[in-house]
């Protein structure tokens, strides 16, 4: 059974990025499927933020497109999230999630990572 | 952009008693492929959503055969026959043609 698990700063800048990993154990990330990103601002709903394939083929939100590089390391079995010109908006709670190709759901999630924007 | 819009956004329900969950999509969620990508997802407090049900109808591994989902097109449910005290959560459901979630359902237990 795949399981995943975020990491990253637990606070970022203003204007900075936001760069949070996500290790998968328990499987290969060069699985056919793909591998999301999804966040939860306090006390709201959850929002997908984009997916990778191992080939490195991405799907991105529009509303973030313009921010948001999701990468993938097949070497250390993780992949990645960058979130450019972060503002207090942009905090969240941040999940990374296994999205098995052929009925496109996400069934494995990490347990979520908090992410602030201060300075 | 598919919006989906869900109903009620809350409800509180007697232990042993039915609950249903209505999701509306603006457009078809039935795609060239014969297949509807709808699901629902559960968040119960403190912890990362978990899927209840895929395409519709189709329930998750694990999951009690209390939840059943159904519907088509743009119009979609999800029910709880008999609610009991773990059910409580926030309910999602999420269209997977651009991959959108619902404003989600917030069940308490009365």
């Amino acid at each position: 059974q795949v399981q995943l698990q975020e990491s990253g700063p637990g606070l970022v800048k203003p204007s900075g990025t936001l760069s949070l990993t996500c290790a998968v154990s328990g499987g290969s990330i060069s699985s056919s499927n793909w591998w999301s990103w999804v966040r939860q601002p306090p006390g709201k709903g959850l929002e997908w933020i984009g997916e990778i394939y191992h080939s490195g083929s991405t799907n991105y939100n529009p509303s973030l497109k313009s921010r948001v590089t999701i990468s993938v390391d097949k070497s250390k079995n993780q992949f990645s999230l960058k979130l450019s010109s972060v503002t207090a908006a942009d905090t969240a709670v941040y999940y990374c999630a296994h999205l098995f190709s052929y009925y496109y759901y996400m069934d494995v999630w990490g347990k979520g990572t908090t992410v602030t924007v201060s300075s | 952009d598919i919006v989906m819009t869900q109903t009620p956004l809350s409800l509180s329900v007697t232990p042993g008693q039915p609950a249903s969950i209505s999701c509306k999509s603006s457009q078809s969620l039935l795609h060239s492929d014969g297949k509807t990508y709808l699901y629902w997802y559960l968040q119960k407090p403190g912890q990362s959503p978990q899927l209840l049900i895929y395409e519709v109808s189709s329930r998750f591994s694990g999951v009690p055969d209390r939840f059943s989902g159904s519907g088509s097109g743009t119009d979609f449910t999800l029910k709880i026959s008999r609610v009991e005290a773990e059910d409580v959560g926030v309910y999602y459901c999420m269209q997977g043609i651009h991959l959108r979630f619902g404003q989600g359902t917030k069940l308490e237990i009365k």
